[in-house]
């Protein structure tokens, strides 16, 4: 099966650097997006293709990639980036996988 | 602009069906496929499928396999999810979402969400 696997919460003061992972075997050849859902709301795309950020969504979000690993970084993390982050792939043509989804807590 | 916009909020008893239905617009519908996704309460994003709204044809993830039907109607743009033998697990919010990449480029279009309640 295709699994990505994600840390339950990350924790980061207003200014600071946030960066959440996922992992996963599928993730060494394909590539990964990442999705902004905050409380009540349907999930917003932030990055894909690893690296690239769609238009709108601010500089201070950013995407890396690493062997079977992706990371999505938040530099100088705001109050309004609070939310549940959810990486995401297609393991082939047909099938798609989001990840168990990260919390992360700016305070 | 793309809109795909939901039905309302379902409530069912065990055992009951549901179909959910999302009506695109501001693009051709044929040329992108629909994909339905489940957010239980208080959990991640469960990727359902997705169906072909040129051929129709749909592609269930695993879990979503036997009681999960993706169908069309071409004619008003819309796409629906039924499920049947409703349980009470089955108690989440329903999106459809246009995941696409394109030239380059990807892009994401979702439905508001419905809530189906489940419960006797």
């Amino acid at each position: 099966s295709y699994e990505l696997t994600q840390p339950s919460s990350v924790s980061v003061s207003p200014g600071q650097t946030a960066r959440i992972t996922c992992s996963g075997d599928v993730l060494a050849k394909k590539s990964a997006r990442w999705f902004q859902q905050k409380p009540g709301q349907a999930p917003v795309l932030v990055i894909y293709k690893d690296t690239e950020r769609p238009s709108g969504i601010p500089e201070r979000f950013s995407g890396s990639s690493s062997g079977t690993t992706v990371t999505l970084t938040i530099s100088g993390a705001q109050i309004e980036d609070e939310a549940d982050y959810y990486c995401f792939s297609a393991p082939d043509i047909s099938l798609r996988v989001f990840g168990g989804g990260t919390k992360l807590t700016v305070l | 602009q793309v809109q795909l916009v939901q039905s309302g909020s379902e409530s069912k008893k065990p055992g009951a069906s549901v179909k959910i239905s999302c009506q695109a617009s501001g693009y051709t519908f044929s040329r992108h496929a629909m994909n339905w996704v489940r957010q239980a309460p208080g959990q991640g994003l469960e990727w359902m499928g997705w169906i072909n709204t040129d051929t129709g044809n749909p592609t269930y993830a695993r879990a979503f396999t036997g009681r999960c039907v993706f169908s069309l109607d071409t004619s008003v743009s819309t796409a629906y999810l039924q499920i049947s033998s409703l349980k009470a697990e089955d108690t989440a919010v329903y999106y459809c979402a246009r995941l696409d990449c394109s030239g380059g480029t990807c892009y994401d279009f979702w439905g508001q969400g419905t809530l189906v309640t489940v419960s006797s």
